[in-house]
């Protein structure tokens, strides 16, 4: 199974400020996903990257605030914009198959 | 009704106890059913996936799937103290590749 490096694992940044979360993975992979984890919580989906096209936002998410990047079939970025507290959560991207999909071990991110 | 429910827990049980950790679902398009384990300040872990109804083992776990109950159930047998983590059953849909996840179960094994 697809390896996961994400990166920073953890950040505490200033309201109205915008943070860029990489993530590599060791294998060409098709379909990449981005989750948000509030603590204690299940996995919400924001965003499935696909390398060549616009990430697909699910309902609740949009373009401006999370703006996503896939360059290639190993990396992917996603960019939490204008943060405020509320945006203060665990963000975990995800790839791999039907056959099983990898996390990587997630940014904690705190806004102050 | 969510897609996916889950028993929330928390669930606390002796060392060496079964455990059963449940889930049920409301789209029959689900077709892959995983579960996953995760430690805290960790990402989920793939513990185990079936796309049949019947049961799955892999060593101390089973993964059981009844697709006309649409019922999903993990079972960890002689249960010890490094088990303790959230579960989380997530279901695929085949058709868009995406996960839904249960609201996860957190287990704590008392030694």
């Amino acid at each position: 199974s697809a390896v996961i490096s994400q990166k920073p694992s953890r950040d505490i940044c200033q309201r109205g400020t915008s943070l860029t979360i990489q993530c590599q993975v060791d294998s060409q992979v098709t379909m990449m996903f981005w989750y948000r984890q509030q603590p204690g919580q299940s996995l919400t989906l924001i965003a499935t990257a696909n390398q060549g096209s616009e990430a697909t936002y699910e309902s609740g998410f949009v373009i401006d605030k999370f703006p996503i990047s896939r360059p290639n079939l190993t990396f992917s970025t996603l960019t939490v914009s204008n943060m405020s507290p509320e945006d203060s959560s665990i963000y975990l991207c995800s790839a791999g198959t039907v056959y099983g999909y990898t996390f990587g071990s997630g940014t904690r991110l705190t806004v102050v | 009704q969510k897609e996916v429910e889950q028993d929330p827990g928390p669930l606390s049980v002796p060392e060496g106890a079964i455990v059963s950790l449940n889930c049920t679902y409301s789209n029959s398009a689900f077709q892959y059913f995983m579960w996953y384990r995760q430690y805290s300040r960790k990402g989920p872990e793939l513990l185990m996936y079936t796309y049949s109804s019947g049961n799955k083992e892999d060593g101390r776990f089973t993964a059981q799937v009844d697709k006309s109950s649409k019922y999903i159930s993990l079972f960890i047998r002689d249960s010890q103290p490094s088990d303790s983590a959230t579960y989380l059953c997530a279901i695929l849909d085949f058709g868009n590749e995406k996960l839904t996840f249960g609201t996860g179960t957190r287990l704590t094994i008392i030694p």
